[in-house]
């Protein structure tokens, strides 16, 4: 099956500094990529829907200038947590629309826990 | 709007049981419907995929069906073991949209 992978799978930062996770498609091209974050014992939120060589599209209440979306190509999108607060610390899961099947699927990464201490 | 909402919140159960998970959704304007097992601290496992035009999926000892008419899916764990013991996420696509909405999930305790 398809496979996302998320680099780094956690990172440990000081306030105020600026994170990069990065999300890839390994073996099919992505138009689409999801970015989530979830908060400990509660559900998946959806942040932004990235499309490659475009601007992100984020949520109502996601603030855009301070996280960063970049899919530059079709198997590679970022998330760049800007200025980075205690409060941003959460699980990080991106996602992957496979077009090419029938079924539509999307393929999610492993996720990446970001701890601002 | 889709809401998206799993029924129980959290479910403990001796080992051996069969059990029913279910999650039901406001809009019946889906692509897919797709349940997901996570366990703590992990990201997510894909268990079953139901396309809209499907009314049930089957793995192993797991069974997903899909009434899309009334907005209602469940989950069927057979001869429950230990190991399923996790949280399970139930999530409808939505092709006007485009993106994913997910339930706040079930949270299962298989007790040995």
């Amino acid at each position: 099956g398809a496979v996302v992978s998320q680099h780094p799978s956690w990172v440990i930062c000081k306030s105020g500094t600026s994170v990069k996770i990065e999300c890839r498609s390994l073996d099919f091209q992505a138009t689409t990529m999801f970015w989530y974050r979830q908060f400990p014992k509660q559900s998946l939120m959806l942040m932004a829907t990235s499309n490659e060589g475009s601007k992100a599209t984020y949520e109502q209440g996601v603030e855009k200038d301070k996280f960063l979306i970049n899919h530059a190509s079709l198997t590679l999108s970022t998330l760049t947590v800007t200025s980075a607060h205690p409060e941003d610390s959460s699980f990080y899961i991106c996602s992957a629309r496979d077009r090419g099947t029938s079924a539509n699927e999307q393929y999610f990464g492993p996720g990446t826990r970001l701890t601002v201490t | 709007k889709q809401e998206v909402t799993q029924i129980p919140a959290a479910l403990s159960v001796p080992e051996g049981e069969n059990l029913v998970l279910n999650c039901s959704f406001t809009d019946s304007a889906i692509y897919n419907l797709q349940w997901f097992r996570q366990d703590p601290g992990k990201g997510l496992t894909s268990l079953l995929l139901i396309q809209s035009s499907q009314r049930e999926q089957t793995s192993g000892r797991l069974n997903a069906s899909l009434d899309k008419s009334s907005g209602r899916s469940t989950l069927y764990i057979a001869a429950s073991q230990p190991g399923d013991s996790a949280t399970y996420l139930c999530a409808v696509d939505l092709p006007r949209d485009d993106k994913i909405i997910f339930g706040k999930g079930t949270r299962l305790h298989i007790l040995p």
